[in-house]
């Protein structure tokens, strides 16, 4: 059974960094063409993505928020860190990371439950 | 264009069939995938390719994708359907993941 447990702070101040874990279970990081994506959701709004890994070490970042994330793997671990700097209150919000296919067009197949962080000072 | 158009919301009698849809000019080269989001819940995928669903997600959910609109259309809709819908799809640079800005569906 694929799973994925989303870890953090739940309350974070503003400027501050924001580290992430996701750690997966019943499939490997290094499984070709599947890797683990972050998306968040603030109260009330739409499913925004940020980031993904895949197998093969390739990221890609939010074109809006790029510039605040950093997403690597430590496959012997399991697990999947997004790490975002300067954080607002806007920053506000549920934080899933699910894993990802590649099949050409990509889908998000697993979802962990996802994680609320709260940023305030 | 980067984006992924929705309809804010949309119902449906109990039973009856609803079509959901998503435009975008990514959509003429990559296939949406759909998620279904019921409140306080992460999403879960329903449909995504072509027209495929994953194990366990009822035979009444059902994919399109002709141009730049894809359509989920939920043949039979019943009361537990009743959720925010969100497409995907990668951007028309390939590069990223666009949402687009979700479908609250109800069930009369």
């Amino acid at each position: 059974q694929v799973t994925l447990k989303e870890s953090g702070p739940v309350l974070v101040k503003p400027t501050e960094t924001l580290t992430l874990t996701c750690t997966v279970s019943g499939f490997s990081l290094s499984k070709p063409r599947m890797g683990v994506s972050w998306i968040r959701q603030s109260p009330g709004k739409a499913l925004e993505w940020l980031a993904h890994i895949f197998s093969n070490d390739e990221k890609s970042y939010s074109t809006s928020l790029k510039r605040r994330l950093t997403i690597s793997k430590d496959t012997s671990k399991s697990q999947v860190v997004l790490i975002m700097t300067n954080l607002d209150p806007v920053d506000t919000a549920t934080y899933y990371c699910a894993r990802i296919v590649d099949a050409y067009y990509y889908f998000m197949d697993v979802w962990g439950k996802g994680t609320t962080v709260t940023v305030c000072s | 264009s980067s984006e992924l158009t929705q309809d804010p919301a949309v119902s449906v009698a109990l039973g009856q069939t609803v079509r959901i849809t998503c435009q975008g000019d990514s959509l003429r080269s990559y296939y949406a995938s759909w998620y279904q989001q019921k409140p306080g819940q992460a999403p879960i995928l329903v449909i995504y390719g072509e027209n495929n669903r994953p194990s366990g997600i009822p035979d009444r959910f059902s994919g399109s994708s002709p141009g730049n609109t894809a359509s989920l259309t939920i043949t039979g809709a019943q009361a537990e359907d009743e959720a925010d819908y969100y497409c995907n799809s990668r951007d028309s640079s390939g590069n990223h993941l666009i949402f687009g800005g979700g479908t609250k569906l109800t069930v009369l």
